[in-house]
């Protein structure tokens, strides 16, 4: 198993300005992946993110407005970047899956833009 | 595109009585099926993995099954609680990539 650490758990932030979240796991993993939760919706991936790589945005997402950084096998951020309130959601870094393992979450961010 | 469907989307059940959740997607080429549990405003926390190969993983009061042909999974939480309450999500895996569905909404009355 993996223990994530997610910080900060939450923030109420201006429109126009970023917030950086971090996400810290216990062991090393080779893929880590961003989740968005908006209100009321199930989860939809931003990102996958690998150590030494550019990220891989998926469709709809990208990275002036996303960036993200992974600079060792056990830490990546997330940029919300000119941020509005359309990007009030839940974000969340997650580990693997690698073909026949468990998932992992950290305990999300809740982020409201005022 | 891997959809996946969670019904109902919500329920209330008094304390002590069984719950029965679904989930269905449509493509059954997956690697595993995970369920997670989501409390208000925060993470998500794993309930159950059920790998492609196999029918069923029990957890305590948890028990997941997965009919891989048919598209169809089915989580039960024996004897409920009031603790249970939360969002139940099912997610799917195919290529390293989760899909999921919008969860189950459940309160367990007292």
């Amino acid at each position: 198993s993996a223990v994530i650490s997610q910080k900060p758990s939450r923030d109420i932030c201006q429109r126009g300005t970023s917030l950086t979240i971090q996400c810290q796991v216990d062991s090393q993993v080779t893929m880590m992946f961003w989740y968005r939760q908006q209100p009321g919706q199930s989860l939809t991936l931003i990102a996958t993110a690998n150590q030494g790589s550019e990220a891989t945005y998926e469709s709809g997402f990208v990275i002036d407005k996303f960036p993200i950084s992974r600079p060792n096998l056990t830490f990546s951020t997330l940029t919300v970047s000119n941020m509005s309130p359309e990007d009030s959601s839940i974000y969340l870094c997650s580990v693997d899956p690698g073909l026949n393992t468990e998932a992992f979450f950290g305990q999300g961010t809740r982020l409201t833009v005022v | 595109k891997q959809e996946v469907t969670q019904i109902p989307a919500a329920l209330s059940v008094p304390e002590g009585e069984n719950l029965v959740l679904n989930c269905s997607f449509t493509d059954s080429a997956i690697y595993n099926l995970q369920w997670f549990r989501q409390d208000p405003g925060k993470g998500l926390t794993s309930l159950l993995l059920i790998q492609s190969s196999q029918r069923e993983q029990t957890s305590g009061r948890l028990n997941a099954s997965l009919d891989k042909s048919s598209g169809r999974s089915t989580l039960y939480i024996a004897a409920s609680q009031p603790g249970d309450s939360a969002t139940y999500l099912c997610a799917v895996n195919g290529n390293n990539r989760l899909a999921f569905g919008k969860g189950n909404q459940v309160v367990v009355i007292p």
